[in-house]
């Protein structure tokens, strides 16, 4: 089955500072990718995702890129802001929509 | 449009005891997903569940627990005689049933606690 790895675990950086989380998948069929933010005691909230067709994908402060060869994709999130603190999941599907998870980033912004 | 809905939000249980957990898919949504999150942990992929049809149970263990979405009513995920290990947040997701990739959508969970 699918196999999801994402780094880092944990991530600290400044306000106003870039934050990248990095994800490589294992299965080839795999075409649609999303990331999720979850804050402490809430609900996954889906926050960008992006398909196979695509090679990036922004939203304001939020960047996600694909690369299919290389079987990784990354979430850029810049300016971050202290609201950016919470735990972010990437995650793979393939045809049927099982989702298949990342282990998580828990991403702290030093105000 | 209300969004997925789970109840109860907290359960408390004994070792023994029966836990039911719900979830109303968001309206038009036909496809529900079951994950169970330790704390400080990932989501882990239980069951998904189409209307009066379970599509994959692969995450789901084989002893104890069961899940089912009738052709009317929430979808049940059912964990019989319950151990101090199935502690944790349920969550359950739903998406459209309109075919390819859709993103699915997450209810606030149910957190389980065994005593």
């Amino acid at each position: 089955g699918e196999n999801v790895e994402q780094h880092p675990s944990t991530l600290s950086v400044q306000e106003g500072d870039s934050a990248v989380i990095k994800c490589t998948y294992s299965d080839s069929a795999s075409n649609y990718f999303p990331w999720y933010k979850q804050e402490l005691g809430k609900r996954p909230q889906l926050i960008i995702d992006i398909r196979s067709n695509v090679g990036e994908k922004k939203d304001q402060r939020i960047a996600v890129t694909l690369n299919k060869t290389a079987k990784h994709f990354s979430l850029h999130i810049t300016e971050t802001q202290p609201e950016d603190s919470a735990v972010y999941f990437c995650a793979s599907s393939g045809g049927y929509q099982k989702v298949t998870f990342g282990t998580g980033t828990k991403l702290q912004v030093i105000p | 449009n209300a969004g997925v809905m789970q109840n109860p939000r907290h359960l408390v249980r004994r070792r023994g005891q029966e836990a039911r957990l719900r979830c109303s898919p968001m309206k038009g949504h036909s496809h529900v997903y079951w994950y169970r999150q330790l704390p400080e942990e990932g989501l882990k992929f239980m069951v998904y569940l189409q209307k009066e049809n379970i599509i994959d149970e692969s995450g789901m263990p084989k002893e104890r627990f069961s899940a089912e979405f009738p052709k009317e009513g929430p979808s049940i995920l059912r964990i019989q005689q319950v151990v101090r290990g199935d502690s944790a947040a349920y969550f359950c997701a739903s998406a459209p049933g309109t075919g390819g990739n859709q993103p699915q959508h997450f209810g606030d969970g149910t957190r389980l606690s065994i005593l």
